[in-house]
């Protein structure tokens, strides 16, 4: 088992859509959660932290669940601009190994 | 926050030659880590490079094929030795604090 799993995707999602994206961990001691948006021959940037108490910025929300080990970003009305690679990043190891998803591919149709 | 200076961006390179590529942080940082991600795949950590002393790698990837040089803290290189058409891949420097992780803006790398 992988120790970040996000399905790859690709989400096909019109204008103006809701989309929600999973991520799963399977080290129980992992520290801290983040979602990176990688557009297309870019470096990957941070998007926002994840926390228990649900994070949210604008359209974005992230929502981290401790004891299913799962975290999830909700974009809601999606824009022609959001469409990018999410990747789901964990943090553990005292915060020395930093674990990568695969990461999950969204186009936003017009 | 960090900026990463990554160099070259690109490069089409011949089998069997080698690439060195170069980062430059804008402060100094103790540890500086060197990933690889091929084509519709993530982050795959090559190595971490420590400020004097030799560079550490994952399972996977050895010094012989991919030195590293960290000659101060702000500066690393890594180098793509005898190169493979199988090298081809995307190649991004990187720093973290205990908040973040920044990159560099990666070198795209097709060996022929």
């Amino acid at each position: 088992r992988k120790e970040v799993e996000q399905d790859p995707g690709p989400f096909n999602v019109p204008e103006g859509a809701t989309v929600a994206f999973n991520c799963t961990y399977s080290n129980s001691a992992s520290q801290s959660f983040f979602w990176y948006r990688q557009d297309c021959r870019k470096e990957p940037k941070l998007l926002m932290s994840v926390y228990s108490s649900g994070n949210e910025d604008g359209r974005f929300t992230a929502q981290l669940n401790r004891a299913s080990q799962y975290i999830s970003l909700l974009i809601r009305d999606s824009k022609l601009s959001d469409s990018a690679t999410y990747l789901c990043v964990v943090f553990s190891g005292g915060y020395q190994k930093v674990t990568f998803g695969t990461g999950t591919k969204l186009q936003v149709i017009p | 926050s960090a900026v990463i200076s990554q160099k070259p961006s690109r490069d089409i390179c011949q089998r069997g030659t080698s690439l060195t590529i170069q980062c430059q942080v804008d402060s100094q940082v103790t540890m500086m880590f060197w990933y690889r991600q091929q084509p519709g795949q993530s982050l795959t950590l090559i190595a971490t490079a420590n400020q004097g002393s030799e560079a550490t790698y994952e399972s996977g990837f050895v010094i012989d094929k991919f030195p590293i040089s960290r000659p101060n803290l702000t500066f690393s290189t890594l180098t793509v030795s005898n190169m493979s058409p199988e090298d081809s891949s995307i190649y991004l420097c990187s720093v973290r604090t205990n908040t973040e992780a920044f990159f560099g803006q990666g070198t795209r790398l097709t060996v022929v």
